[in-house]
C-alpha cells in the first residue's frame, strides 16, 4: 500500500531562513508527486507537481521540489522564507489514489 | 472560475444526530473525492465519484458514513449516527476526467468542513 511520510511536525524559522521540508513515500511504481499548502483559513492550494522529466521543478512563490527517485524523496525547498509562508505544507503522491502525509506546520517568525 | 465549494464551513453536533455535508466541484469536473483529516493525522482518502458513479469508496470508515451525487454535479456526504471519533476536517476536491493527460490528474480542494461531534 502507498504510503507518504513527512519528517517534521512543526518547523519554525525565522525570515530569510532557508527552508527544506522533507517527504518519502512508498509505492512500487510510477507515481505523480504534490506538494499542497494550507494558509491559515483558505483551502488546500497546488504548491507545485512533479509528473516525469526534469526532477527538480518549481512551483509558486520561489518554491522548488527534488524528486529523487532512489530515495523515494520528493522534498520540498526555498532558499530564503518570509512570513507569508506560515502556513502548513502537505505533500501527497497519486499512483492510482492520492496518499498524503500529516502535513508540516511552518510558522516563520517575523 | 469558481473554485470547489463547501457547506457548512463547521458543524457542531451532539452524538447520535445525523449531520450532511456537501461539496459543489469546480464546473466539468467529473472526478470528486472526499478526504478527512482527524487532528493533526494525515488527510484520508474517503472515496472518488466519476460522475454519478462510486469509482472506488474503499477509504469510508463504516456504514454510517453515505456519500451521494445524483446528476452528477454536487456531492454529498452524510454521517448518521454521528460518533466522537467522526470528529474532523472533511476536504472534497474534484479534478478533470483523467484521460491520457496527467495535467489532468490535478486535484483542486476546497475549504474543508470542520466537523466537531460532542
Amino acid at each position: 500500500a502507498q504510503s507518504v511520510s513527512q519528517h517534521n511536525h512543526h518547523v519554525i524559522l525565522s525570515e530569510a531562513a532557508s527552508l527544506e521540508l522533507g517527504c518519502n513515500y512508498s509505492y512500487g511504481g510510477t507515481v505523480n508527486l504534490f506538494w499542497y499548502v494550507q494558509y491559515p483559513g483558505q483551502h488546500l492550494q497546488l504548491l507545485l507537481k512533479y509528473f516525469s522529466g526534469d526532477p527538480l521543478v518549481k512551483g509558486i512563490k520561489g518554491f522548488e521540489a527534488e524528486f529523487i527517485k532512489s530515495k523515494f524523496s520528493f522534498n520540498l525547498r526555498k532558499p530564503s522564507v518570509q512570513w507569508s509562508d506560515t502556513a502548513e505544507y502537505f505533500c501527497a503522491v497519486n499512483g492510482g489514489d492520492m496518499r498524503f502525509g500529516a502535513g508540516t506546520r511552518l510558522t516563520v517568525k517575523p | 472560475e469558481a473554485g470547489v465549494t463547501q457547506f457548512p464551513s463547521h458543524s457542531v453536533i451532539e452524538k447520535g444526530q445525523t449531520v450532511t455535508l456537501r461539496c459543489d466541484p469546480i464546473s466539468g469536473h467529473d472526478n470528486l473525492y472526499w478526504y478527512r483529516r482527524v487532528m493533526g493525522k494525515e488527510i484520508k482518502f474517503l472515496l472518488h465519484f466519476v460522475k454519478e458513479s462510486k469509482q472506488d469508496e474503499s477509504g469510508m470508515p463504516n456504514n454510517r458514513f453515505l456519500a451521494e451525487r445524483t446528476g452528477g454535479t454536487y456531492s454529498t456526504l452524510k454521517v448518521q449516527p454521528a460518533e466522537l471519533e467522526d470528529s474532523g476536517v472533511y476536504f472534497c476536491a474534484s479534478s478533470q476526467g483523467l484521460g491520457d493527460s496527467r495535467a489532468k490528474n490535478i486535484q483542486y480542494f476546497g475549504a474543508g468542513t470542520r466537523l466537531s461531534v460532542l
